[in-house]
């Protein structure tokens, strides 16, 4: 989970297999976002789930959102070498104006 | 597509000194602009966040005296870091969003700063 006092995260996977990787928030939000970073780069937004939708699926991707306890994931399937990267959730309060990232799920695809 | 340019992608200044990081966006509006910092462990924190023909909110801990922002319009916006020192240190991203768009943030590639 990416909130809370936890540090970055870390997982590592073979190639092909699938991932999940979960997040939990604090505060009532309409919007869960999902980005990814890769080394040198700024966050990239990959994929964004809303408070009436329960499940998102972009290609590989399938992200989920339980409003009820304030959790969402992000699943991969048949990881491959280029989804290393670090993955963040980010939430979006109706009415704010800004995001608010969790710490982060480095994701290692080994070969 | 919607693209942001930050600039530079790193600086190194000695402590005391004062160095300042501009975001571009491209094919699409800057309506707001967010400055965050980035530590090496990899957390955010919100410096600011500016909208056009707003007042720019400075979160707690982060002072328009140690970190002015100028967001003249639609497409541009910068920050400087005044009087670096070494808890200054990090990655420098802007995040810019069209509110008339999708909800999407757009970052630059982030303006890493080493303080000497």
């Amino acid at each position: 989970s990416q909130w809370g006092e936890e540090n970055l995260q870390a997982l590592s996977i073979q190639e092909g297999e699938d991932v999940t990787m979960n997040c939990s928030y604090k505060t009532y939000t309409t919007v869960v976002h999902w980005y990814r970073q890769d080394s040198g780069r700024g966050p990239a937004l990959i994929i964004l789930i809303r408070s009436n939708e329960r499940e998102k699926r972009s290609g590989r991707l399938r992200a989920t959102l339980d409003t009820s306890s304030q959790s969402s994931s992000l699943s991969i399937t048949a990881a491959q070498c280029e989804d290393t990267a670090v993955y963040f959730c980010a939430t979006d309060q109706e009415g704010a104006d800004r995001l608010t990232f969790g710490k982060g799920t480095q994701l290692i695809i080994q070969p | 597509g919607a693209l942001v340019y930050q600039y530079p992608r790193r600086t190194i200044c000695k402590s005391g000194t004062s160095m300042r990081m501009e975001c571009q966006a491209v094919g699409f509006q800057a309506t707001s602009v967010a400055w965050y910092r980035q530590s090496p462990q990899k957390t955010f924190e919100l410096i600011a966040l500016s909208t056009v023909n707003s007042a720019i909110k400075y979160e707690q801990n982060f002072t328009q005296e140690k970190f002015p922002i100028s967001h003249p319009n639609l497409s541009f916006s910068s920050m400087t870091v005044l009087n670096a020192y070494l808890e200054d240190r990090g990655l420098y991203l802007c995040g810019a969003r069209d509110w008339g768009g999708a909800e999407t943030l757009y970052f630059g590639s982030g303006t890493r700063l080493t303080v000497l």
